[in-house]
């Protein structure tokens, strides 16, 4: 299995454009989500999803879109960056009911100037 | 809401030195408690869990005990090694809502030789 993957790895836009992070899991994990990593705030939630076709919205959801058209696969969008959405954006996924833990992907570095 | 205090960082220690990083939480009913190691440049990592009160994870020399009277979950180590150089997280989940994690801001240690 190569577990969560996350591409790209590094990412610099400028401001206003809009591009896609990819998240793929070959776990067949039921739930997913997305985090963004600030320096001094730990990780903050984005948007989950519970299924495939099922989203809803995290902590900081603002400026980010997400679909899940099937199990695998976990995309999130960003409509027109801001620098404010300079971060490092974390992938995660859960098996579901009864596992709790998380299992993450390598990370996605944004710049966006 | 719920919410996860993690002791001011950065931590430097020396090799074998003893290592505490105190967690506290907050939350309704009983939740499930995580440490989580961030690695420079990489995910997050499931280090250990404890799912109940007075359970203790314990994974590479590390532990932590649920202690539900004092709602913390403080990590310890007897002697940490420089490769134990890392973020770490801890982070809780409540049982109604097990597909979001509410992560602490993150523990940043530095052992050095």
């Amino acid at each position: 299995n190569a577990g969560v993957t996350q591409t790209p790895k590094f990412q610099v836009l400028k401001t206003g454009q809009s591009m896609t992070l990819q998240c793929a899991q070959d776990m067949n994990h039921e739930y997913m989500s997305w985090y963004r990593q600030d320096p001094g705030m730990g990780l903050r939630l984005i948007h989950y999803s519970v299924g495939a076709g099922i989203t809803d919205q995290g902590e900081v959801p603002n400026g980010y879109n997400v679909s899940r058209s099937t199990t695998e696969d976990f995309p999130l969008r960003l409509l027109s960056a801001a620098p404010s959405q300079t971060s490092v954006y974390f992938c995660a996924s859960i098996p579901g009911l009864g596992s709790n833990e998380q299992f993450f992907g390598p990370g996605t570095r944004l710049t966006v100037l | 809401g719920n919410s996860v205090t993690q002791m001011e960082g950065p931590v430097t220690l020396s090799e074998e030195a003893f290592l505490t990083i105190n967690c506290t939480y907050t939350a309704t009913g009983y939740p499930s408690l995580f440490w989580y190691v961030q690695y420079p440049g990489e995910g997050l990592q499931l280090l250990l869990k404890a799912t109940k009160a007075d359970d203790k994870g314990s994974n590479k020399g590390f532990e932590a005990t649920y202690r539900k009277e004092t709602t913390s979950f403080h990590l310890e180590k007897g002697s940490v090694q420089v490769s134990d150089s890392a973020v770490y997280f801890c982070a809780l989940v409540s049982k109604t809502s097990y597909d979001k994690v509410i992560f602490g801001p993150g523990t940043s240690l530095s052992v050095i030789p």
